[in-house]
């Protein structure tokens, strides 16, 4: 079966620091995979997400993640974290054409 | 353009009752999907809609159903409600049911069960 798991639960970044947020998955075929981030009280807002190509794609607000078929990661980066970055992140894949599964999530900290 | 609009954003029930969760995609969305996320987890997948037909169900009881008016809005019904059943319930929308497309998610309606 299909699943992410995201191993993080919780990061504390300092506010300049670069950042690296883990996602694995299991997947038969070739995956397709997103990043998605969700601030308190708010919906989930997709950062990035890759289906074929370009193993290191590019997203919203500074992000990137890579691809990497071998090691069945999808981490996520960004080289300089902004105090604006604390929230909830979540990796996920699409199972058959329309079902998401989502990681447990990653509660980003920020530190002044 | 207004984004996911999910209504009651907050409610409380109890043990036993019903509960009708709303939500109305974005203009020109004709997919919906409902998840639900328990505290501490990511969301679970337990329906899709596509031109008001079910495509996708996942594992949840009987006691959820849901269904996709003409306007693509769509509701979440819940019967016999559990304390397990407390989560916040999101409706994203996408504009077709094709694979891949990116889901638009609402703020989510958060339930609680006492």
């Amino acid at each position: 079966a299909q699943s992410v798991t995201q191993p993080d639960i919780h990061i504390t970044v300092s506010e300049g620091a670069s950042l690296e947020l883990r996602c694995n998955y299991s997947y038969g075929a070739t995956p397709y995979l997103f990043w998605y981030v969700q601030s308190p009280g708010q919906g989930l807002q997709l950062l990035l997400k890759y289906f074929s190509g370009d193993t290191l794609v590019q997203g919203i607000k500074g992000f990137e993640a890579e691809f990497k078929r071998s090691q069945s990661s999808f981490n996520l980066r960004k080289p300089s974290v902004h105090w604006s970055d604390a929230a909830e992140y979540f990796c996920a894949v699409i199972s058959g054409t329309y079902k998401y599964i989502f990681g447990t999530g990653t509660r980003l900290k920020v530190l002044a | 353009d207004a984004g996911v609009t999910q209504s009651p954003t907050h409610l409380i029930k109890t043990r036993g009752q019903h509960v009708t969760l709303r939500c109305s995609p974005i203009s020109g969305h004709k997919s919906v999907s409902w998840y639900q996320q328990v505290l501490g987890q990511g969301p679970q997948f337990i329906f899709q809609y596509y031109e008001k037909e079910e495509r996708g169900r996942g594992n949840f009881p009987d006691r959820f159903s849901a269904r996709q008016f003409p306007n693509y809005s769509s509701e979440l019904n819940v019967n016999a409600l559990l304390l397990g059943d407390s989560a916040l319930y999101l409706c994203a929308s996408t504009r077709s049911g094709t694979t891949g497309g990116e889901l638009f998610f609402g703020e989510g309606s958060r339930l609680t069960v006492l």
